[in-house]
């Protein structure tokens, strides 16, 4: 029972243009997405997030668009550039969470060719 | 710079050794998490603490113990380790949400575990 799915295990853009990556979840009541990228050998670190109220948020180059009625998210990353090849989750919290534990997606490997 | 701090990054265990896994973190976080991840899939919540309160995830295999004796440290114990339990360990904190606001976690390098 995987309520956060990403089904694209790997992604490969030429550097400059768009990169998505796609997030499907199952669950209604998840308030918050959150998207992590990873390097090898690294942890994750935070990238962005959105909560459910909202359809779209932005960070520079980052903008995760949220379609609840599809329960949908995707990442744009725009312009590409080498340093964003990694892994990308996805990533959700529920409100009967008090301490916003998360519920990870399986990840995309990016890959932005020079 | 204010992180969090795993160790060792790879540790090697011989089949049904105990092996204990350490995080710390300078960030006062009141909310510690340990992930479990096998290449190539999701991260998986083992379990987390709130403070003192400890949160045993439903699935989480009694094999895995954890400790918190203070704010700045966590360990994971696995009290006889199978083959199927190598996988790197993730280490995360971050603080609890409150009404209207949700804050991020922040994970440490992760420790790989082998099973011999």
């Amino acid at each position: 029972d995987q309520q956060v799915k990403q089904n694209s295990p790997s992604l490969s853009v030429q550097e400059g243009r768009i990169s998505i990556l796609n997030c499907d979840y199952t669950n209604s009541m998840f308030d918050y997405f959150l998207w992590y990228k990873k390097y090898p050998a690294e942890g994750p670190t935070f990238l962005i997030s959105i909560s459910s109220i909202k359809d779209k948020n932005e960070d520079g180059r980052f903008t995760v668009f949220l379609n609840k009625s599809a329960k949908h998210l995707s990442l744009h990353i725009v312009p590409s550039q080498p340093g964003d090849s990694a892994v990308y989750f996805c990533a959700a919290s529920a409100p009967s969470s008090n301490t916003g534990k998360l519920i990870f997606g399986q990840g995309t490997t990016l890959q932005v060719k020079p | 710079d204010a992180m969090v701090i795993q160790n060792p990054r790879y540790q090697v265990t011989q089949f049904g050794k105990p092996v204990t896994l350490s995080c710390s973190q300078t960030l006062n976080h009141n909310v510690m998490y340990w992930y479990q991840q096998k290449s190539s899939q999701a991260p998986k919540l083992l379990f987390h603490y709130y403070d003192k309160d400890f949160n045993n995830e439903a699935d989480t295999p009694d094999n895995f113990q954890s400790r918190r004796p203070n704010t700045s440290f966590c360990f994971l114990d696995i009290r006889s380790p199978g083959l199927g339990d190598a996988a790197m360990y993730l280490c995360a904190t971050s603080t609890p949400r409150l009404a209207g606001r949700f804050y991020e976690q922040y994970f440490g390098p992760g420790t790989r575990l082998t099973v011999t």
